[in-house]
């Protein structure tokens, strides 16, 4: 099966600083990778996605970027708010399954 | 409400009990997908529906645990004789049919088992 892979596993950044968290998988058949943010106690929900056609995606303070030749793509959220606390996860789909990763705990100290 | 919706959202049973999930997804959505989710873990994949087949299912599911979408609307996710192993949140999402938008997973709210 897929090989899922998150880094950092914690992060914690000041309120206004950039946040990365990377994503490498193994299946080179995944061909859509989306984020998805999950606050305590909250279902996981989707923040952004990107196809397999496509290098990089925006939607105001948050994009993802995608090296399928490297298999790994990455969230950046830039001028983090306290509101962006929350586990972030990946999840590029294989055939009929989508493979979490184990998930990042961003922290936004304000 | 128009998202989905599960059915307990918490239960609490004695080891060697059955218990039995249902999950009803967006109305129009013909792709359910059901999920473990143990504390600091991420969502395990456990099967997926399209429609009332059920076209996938992970290896690491045992024997005890089945799951059924029989008309293609709604699903049930049983597990036989529960162990204290099984404790977890078990997560349902439902996607719509073909394009794009068949990508995005909508998740419901889950149900959270305890095994005494």
């Amino acid at each position: 099966g897929e090989n899922v892979e998150q880094h950092p596993s914690t992060l914690s950044v000041q309120e206004g600083d950039s946040a990365v968290i990377k994503c490498t998988y193994s299946d080179s058949a995944s061909n859509y990778f989306p984020w998805y943010k999950q606050e305590l106690g909250k279902r996981p929900q989707l923040i952004i996605d990107i196809r397999s056609n496509v290098g990089e995606k925006k939607d105001q303070r948050i994009a993802v970027t995608l090296n399928k030749t490297a298999k790994h793509f990455s969230l950046h959220i830039t001028e983090t708010q306290p509101e962006d606390s929350a586990v972030y996860f990946c999840a590029p789909r294989g055939f009929n399954k989508f493979y979490f990763g184990s998930g990042t705990k961003l922290n936004v100290k304000p | 409400d128009t998202g989905v919706s599960q059915d307990p959202r918490h239960k609490i049973t004695k080891r060697g009990q059955n218990v039995t999930f249902r999950c009803d997804p967006i109305s129009e959505h013909n792709r359910l997908y059901w999920y473990r989710q143990t504390l600091g873990q991420g969502p395990e994949f456990l099967t997926y529906f399209q429609n009332e087949a059920q076209l996938e299912k992970s290896r690491l599911l045992s024997d005890r645990f089945s799951a059924e979408r029989p008309k293609g609307s709604f699903s049930t996710l049983e597990i036989q004789r529960t162990e204290q192993g099984d404790s977890a949140m078990y997560l349902c999402a439902s996607s719509a049919p073909g394009g794009p938008q068949s990508n995005e997973q909508f998740f419901g709210p889950g149900t959270r088992l305890t095994v005494l």
